[in-house]
Formats: structure tokens, sequence, C-alpha cells
């Protein structure tokens, strides 16, 4: 299976601020159709996952563009700037290029 | 709207049976793939099982196999999940998910609210 490693595990972050979250893939996730499957979900305290971002860099419906995705082959970045207190909350990569599909272990973003 | 609500969660024992079942609505259910994704206590998401929008496909990961059964009534908007031979091991939240899904890939674009089911005695 694709191991989906995601760092840090947890981050604190001052409302305004701008952080960032890493994803790494143990196989490149360029699909045999050239397009790289990588996706990024939040999940609220107590609530279940929301998609955020799709296919590495591309916002899902009403995904604010504080919200931004990059990356490419294994390495993946997902950028959040003018943190909001709504932001708050578990963030997970996804891979779904090989089978079967993963997900990465979570990183809990904090209020500092 | 895009609404998924789980339901028949709950506690059983080990070696026993559950059902879950998930009422869509909003969208033209019959379009779309389902799948059940679940979450153990404090730990990450895991893809369980996904059944294709006619009900034709179904497709399960390794550690559930031949237990666990993904269904969907298309006339009711409603999916289900049969979990049978439940070990302590699947005590976790089941999300319901709407796919999304292509020749190449498929994801998960909206979720129900999850229901949990412990197994124990």
């Amino acid at each position: 299976d694709v191991v989906m490693t995601q760092t840090p595990v947890s981050l604190s972050v001052s409302l305004g601020g701008q952080t960032s979250i890493s994803c790494r893939s143990s196989q490149s996730l360029v699909h045999s159709d050239g397009n790289t499957y990588l996706y990024w979900y939040l999940q609220k305290p107590g609530q279940s996952p929301q998609l955020l971002i799709y296919k590495v860099s591309n916002r899902f419906s009403g995904v604010p563009d504080r919200f931004s995705g990059s990356g490419s082959g294994t390495d993946f970045t997902l950028k959040i700037s003018r943190v909001e207190p709504e932001d708050l909350g578990v963030y997970y990569c996804y891979q779904g290029t090989h089978y079967p599909r993963t997900f990465g272990g979570g990183t809990k973003l904090e209020l500092k | 709207e895009v609404q998924l609500v789980e339901s028949g969660g709950g506690l059983v024992q080990p070696g026993r049976s559950m059902k879950l079942s998930c009422a869509a609505s909003g969208f033209t259910f019959n379009n779309y793939d389902m799948a059940w994704v679940c979450q153990a206590p404090k730990k990450g998401l895991e893809w369980v099982a996904t059944i294709s929008y006619d009900g034709s496909s179904t497709y399960y990961r390794d550690s559930v196999k031949g237990r666990f059964t993904i269904s969907r009534d298309n006339a009711k908007s409603t999916l289900y999940l049969q979990m049978d031979s439940l070990r302590s091991e699947d005590t976790a939240t089941y999300y319901c998910a709407r796919q999304w899904t292509t020749v190449a890939t498929y994801y998960f674009d909206y979720w129900g609210q999850g229901v949990m089911v412990t197994v124990s005695s």
C-alpha cells in the first residue's frame, strides 16, 4: 500500500497567520494518464471530513482562496494563509492514484 | 444541498452483526457510486467499501472482505453496510460518502456525519 506521511503531526498558528502542511507519498502519485491524484480534506472538530483540494491544486466548490495546494511526484504541500477560526481541525491528504486508496495520518491545526 | 444521514450504529458483541444505513438527498442518488469510510478512535481515515451507481459492482478493503456487504436501494436513495462477524478492530466511526469516480481515480466529495460502531463484550 502507498503510505502517506504528513508532517507535522500538529502545529499551532495565530489567527491571521500563515502555515503549511506537508504530505509525502511512498510512491509517485503520477498516474499513467499523466494526472496526479492527490487530495486534501479538513475534518473540523466534531464534524465529518470535507473536501478542500482535488488533483493537487484545485479548490473544491466554496473553498476560499486562502487554501492552496502544490507539489508533484511524492511531495505535496497545503498552504493556509490568513488563518481563520473555522480553519482549525485535522487535515488529511489522500491519494487516488494507487490501489488501495490511502489517507495520510492527519495534521492537527490548533490556535497558538 | 447534498445530505447524507447515517443510522444503525451502537454497541455490539464480537462475532455478531450490525447493519448501517445512509439516507441520501439533494442529488440524483443513482448517478453516483457510494462508499463507506471508517475512522477508528483517535486514528485516521480508511476506505472500507464502494458500490457502483447501479449496484452491479462492489469493492472492499481486504480486512473486511467476506464479512461486510455493501448494498444500495436506488428507489429509496439509501446505502447500506451489512457487517457480520464483527471484531474489536472494527470499532470505528463509519461515514457514508458520495464517491466521485472517473476512469482513472475516485475520491469522496460529500460525507455524512458518521455513526459510531463499538464492538465489545
